[in-house]
């Protein structure tokens, strides 16, 4: 069983601060990372792909990912009330996607 | 409009009544899944579809029945439903596994009596 850990929160940060979400995973050999956003009541969407070692950043949002350390963030710098959901880790593993149970964040306006 | 629909969104049955929840993407992705979301267990895949006719098992398959007979369709069956397949359920669909977005649907929430 290939498992996805995330702190399920939830987590409250004022508007304008940084939100930092974490994941851990357990197998060695995922080679793509992913973090989806989920509002109540509908389906996640892709926010970041990560593949390789180091930092990749999206306008607000930055992915770091360290394969020896098993570990993938996402940052969200100046959080804004719509920023306000569920965040989803996946692991790609050979075939298939594991989810983590995702945490909760809340932005405090 | 690119996108990925399921039927019914919306689904009250009772057990042993077989079902199907069809799923269409008109992005003519390759890779399809289904997903079933819990409170507490999050997303947990329960088969996938890499190409037409080429399907297999997910984290949790019992239950459940799935085919890819045209690209575009993945549809997914349950035979004789339980309670405890009481959930949300998702598809998924990607031009390739892993290297691409995958698109979700709009869920289907299901409930069986």
């Amino acid at each position: 069983q290939k498992e996805v850990e995330q702190n399920s929160g939830p987590l409250s940060v004022p508007e304008g601060a940084i939100a930092s979400l974490n994941c851990t995973y357990s197998d060695r050999g995922s080679q793509s990372f992913f973090w989806y956003r989920q509002y109540s009541g509908k389906s996640p969407e892709l926010i970041m792909s990560i593949y390789s070692n180091g930092d990749k950043e999206d306008g607000r949002f930055t992915a770091q990912l360290n394969k020896a350390s098993q570990y993938v963030s996402l940052l969200i710098r100046d959080s804004q009330p719509s920023d306000s959901a569920t965040y989803l880790c996946a692991v790609g593993g050979a075939n298939n996607l594991f989810f983590g149970t995702g945490t909760r964040l809340t932005v405090i306006p | 409009e690119a996108q990925v629909t399921q039927n019914p969104r919306y689904l009250i049955t009772v057990t042993g009544k077989k079902l199907t929840v069809t799923c269409s993407q008109n992005m003519n992705h390759e890779y399809m899944s289904w997903y079933r979301q819990d409170p507490g267990l999050g997303l947990r895949q329960i088969y996938y579809s890499m190409n037409v006719e080429v399907t297999d098992k997910g984290d949790v398959p019992e239950g459940y029945k799935v085919s890819r007979k045209e690209k575009r369709n993945f549809p997914l069956i349950l035979e004789s439903p339980s309670p405890n397949q009481t959930s949300l359920y998702f598809c998924a669909s990607s031009l390739r596994f892993l290297l691409d977005e995958q698109f979700f649907g709009p869920g289907t929430r299901l409930t069986v009596l």
